[in-house]
């Protein structure tokens, strides 16, 4: 089993539209997770870390849930702009310390 | 937020020459960085941690001699891709650590004819 699953994609939704990710990481020891954004050829951006408790920023919000060890991504009201690859992003024990293992990475195209 | 840049953004090497890429935290110091690699249409692999002071911690499947990582001071960290091939053409990103969070430079596209 990969460390780090995401869905395949790509998703192509419409201007407006709702979309949701998912990710599942196999290492019960993780403690820290990421959504990351990618646009094409370029490094990735920190889109918004993901608490226990679930957070929200605008028109994104990241839930996390220990006990099935999943992790997803909502986007509302997506604009042209979403338009990126989003990376689902793990820390794991190694060594004494942390190492971080990113999914294969959600393809999203938001059409006008 | 903190700044990571790299050097060179882009470059074109001949078969069995070696590339050296820079890592510079450039606002704030960083024991450790990481090296990844990126394959098109591919996700990020980490390649190896690199521990100012020393040495690098490689993943399964990457050489150490053939990747060469230096981190001499809290700031720079450096990759030498030895005897290169074109297999090894891809994009190489690194990121430093700062307050828990991950910061990436901008990549250096390494091509390898």
């Amino acid at each position: 089993r990969k460390e780090v699953e995401q869905d395949p994609g790509p998703f192509n939704v419409p201007e407006g539209a709702t979309v949701a990710f998912n990710c599942t990481y196999s290492n019960s020891a993780s403690q820290s997770f990421f959504w990351y954004r990618q646009d094409c050829r370029k490094e990735p951006k920190l889109l918004m870390s993901v608490y226990s408790s679930g957070n929200e920023d605008g028109r994104f919000t990241a839930q996390l849930n220990r006990a099935s060890q999943y992790i997803s991504l909502l986007i509302r009201d997506s604009k042209l702009s979403d338009s990126a690859t989003y990376l689902c992003v793990v820390n794991i024990p190694s060594s004494g310390t942390y190492k971080y293992i990113f999914g294969t990475g959600t393809r999203l195209k938001v059409l006008a | 937020g903190a700044v990571v840049s790299q050097h060179p953004s882009r470059v074109i090497c001949k078969s069995g020459t070696s590339v050296k890429i820079e890592c510079r935290s450039l606002d704030f110091q960083a024991t450790t960085m990481f090296w990844y690699r990126q394959f098109p249409k591919q996700s990020l692999m980490l390649m190896a941690t690199s521990n100012e002071g020393s040495k690098a911690t490689y993943e399964q499947g990457v050489e150490k001699d053939k990747f060469l990582i230096n981190h001499a001071s809290l700031t720079l960290s450096t990759l030498t891709v030895t005897s290169a091939h074109p297999e090894d053409s891809s994009f190489y990103i690194c990121s430093a650590m700062a307050a828990y969070e991950q910061y990436f430079g901008p990549g250096t596209r390494l091509t390898v004819t």
